[in-house]
């Protein structure tokens, strides 16, 4: 079965890094896109971005271009997502989900991660 | 950007049906993609492209899509702890001037 595997809870202070990894099994890798979404306490999803697992592409939202890096190992069917020079309102849990396309402009996420929870705080 | 608006909350008695809309600016003309979330759990797709169910999904979930509402429609809400149909709904659309997918802010559903 499609799972979505990523890593642990983190607690950052303000400034630094962090790197959340969404490891995949049960689908073939390549044929699908991996898109990141954070959810504040209370609100909708946010998009962040989204990473070709064919060919490493990636689309960053404009919000957070020049922030956020989205790669891949396709060795290890893992995607990874990191953010920089963290803010306290990047404070959110991060999910990765599987971008299941149809044709242009047609995506829906049919299997999501758990979630990773960041805490940014001094 | 495209913008979303949904309810904060809809309210149901058990049994009966449940309407949530998602309102847009001729939505009519996109793929509406509905999701659940339940308290500290990831969302799961509950209709895609509309009227869509992925497999797994009850039939009692049904979506629609006219001129500048979307609706998700459950019938035959249910109130179990765990299988039961209380949660956060979010639409989801793609926004073809930005090229991206835009979330609603989710509706929260509650089973009285």
């Amino acid at each position: 079965q499609v799972q979505l595997v990523q890593s642990g809870a983190e607690v950052k202070k303000p400034g630094a890094s962090v790197k959340v990894s969404c490891k995949t099994s049960g689908y073939i890798f390549n044929n699908y896109g991996i898109t990141w979404v954070r959810q504040a306490p209370g609100q909708g999803p946010e998009w962040m971005g989204w990473i070709s697992a064919y060919n490493g592409n990636t689309k960053y939202s404009e919000k957070l271009q020049g922030r956020v890096y989205m790669t891949r190992d396709t060795s290890t069917t893992t995607a990874y997502m990191e953010l920089r020079s963290l803010k306290s309102d990047d404070s959110a849990v991060y999910y990765c989900a599987r971008d299941n396309i149809a044709a242009a402009g047609t995506d829906y996420f049919d299997y999501w991660g758990q979630g990773t929870r960041v805490t940014v705080s001094s | 950007s495209y913008v979303l608006t949904q309810p904060p909350s809809v309210s149901v008695a058990p049994g009966e049906t449940a309407r949530i809309p998602c309102g847009g600016d001729n939505i009519v003309s996109k793929n509406v993609n509905w999701y659940q979330q339940k308290p500290g759990q990831a969302p799961i797709l509950v209709i895609y492209h509309d009227n869509n169910r992925p497999s797994g999904i009850p039939e009692r979930f049904s979506g629609s899509n006219s001129g500048n509402t979307a609706t998700l429609t459950i019938s035959r809400v249910e109130a179990m702890v765990e299988a039961g149909d209380e949660a956060d709904y979010f639409c989801q659309v793609w926004d073809s001037r930005g090229d991206h997918p835009v979330f609603g802010g989710g509706t929260k559903l509650t089973v009285l």
